[in-house]
């Protein structure tokens, strides 16, 4: 069965800061690694998707890795901006072509003006 | 917009009541999904559909019932519900199982 984790559960920087956010899976066997971003009582935003074949994916000043020998993936946020300020969210798929993705708890994020 | 909506955003029911959630998508998906948040708590999976056909059912209990029409819309029809099922629903859908998801922004659902 898939398990997600992510590392740290809060975090909070000052504006400017590069951070990078951490995120593992048990089950390797996985065809993508999508990561979100979710503001307070709202919905989901896609922020990146990293196809198994690809190692990152980079979306303005974000870049997201995939390691999928070690189970790992990270969420780099250049250059941090209050704006930035949100929960994010990491998710992979339940084996198989089941396509069921399985999210980790998150990491709250807040970057101080 | 992400081009997934659901309706109502905010949704207060008695335990005795019953309602429906709506989710209506117009990306040409083939997949929907059902899923819960709960505070402090990782999404749930509840639901999935595909072309649909109901691919999952998460141990969810009988109180929640899904309904696929077609691949752009899913309910989720409630009755009975008791208060620890408060929470935020997500709808998702995607092009096919597996691949990238697109959210709703969500119902919240408050059982009193």
């Amino acid at each position: 069965k898939q398990e997600v984790t992510q590392i740290p559960a809060a975090l909070s920087v000052p504006e400017g800061e590069n951070l990078v956010l951490n995120c593992s899976f048990t089950d390797s066997a996985i065809y993508n690694l999508q990561w979100f971003r979710q503001d307070p009582g709202k919905g989901l935003t896609s922020l990146l998707l990293i196809q198994s074949s690809q190692r990152e994916q980079t979306s303005g000043r974000l870049n997201a890795s995939l390691d999928k020998s070690s189970g790992r993936s990270t969420l780099y946020i250049a250059a941090s901006q209050p704006g930035d300020s949100a929960t994010y969210l990491c998710a992979a798929p339940y084996g198989g072509s089941q396509g069921n993705l399985i999210f980790g708890k998150g990491t709250k994020l807040s970057v101080k003006p | 917009e992400t081009g997934v909506t659901q309706t109502p955003r905010h949704l207060v029911m008695g335990m005795t009541n019953k309602k429906s959630l709506k989710c209506e998508q117009h990306l040409g998906h083939n997949a929907m999904y059902w899923y819960k948040q709960s505070a402090k708590k990782p999404l749930e999976l509840m639901f999935v559909y595909n072309f649909k056909e109901q691919t999952e059912n998460n141990s969810v209990p009988s109180r929640f019932s899904p309904e696929c029409p077609n691949s752009s819309h899913l309910f989720l029809h409630l009755h009975t519900l008791q208060p620890e099922d408060s929470a935020l629903y997500l709808c998702a859908s995607s092009r096919a199982l597996g691949a990238g998801y697109t959210f709703g922004s969500g119902t919240r659902l408050t059982v009193v």
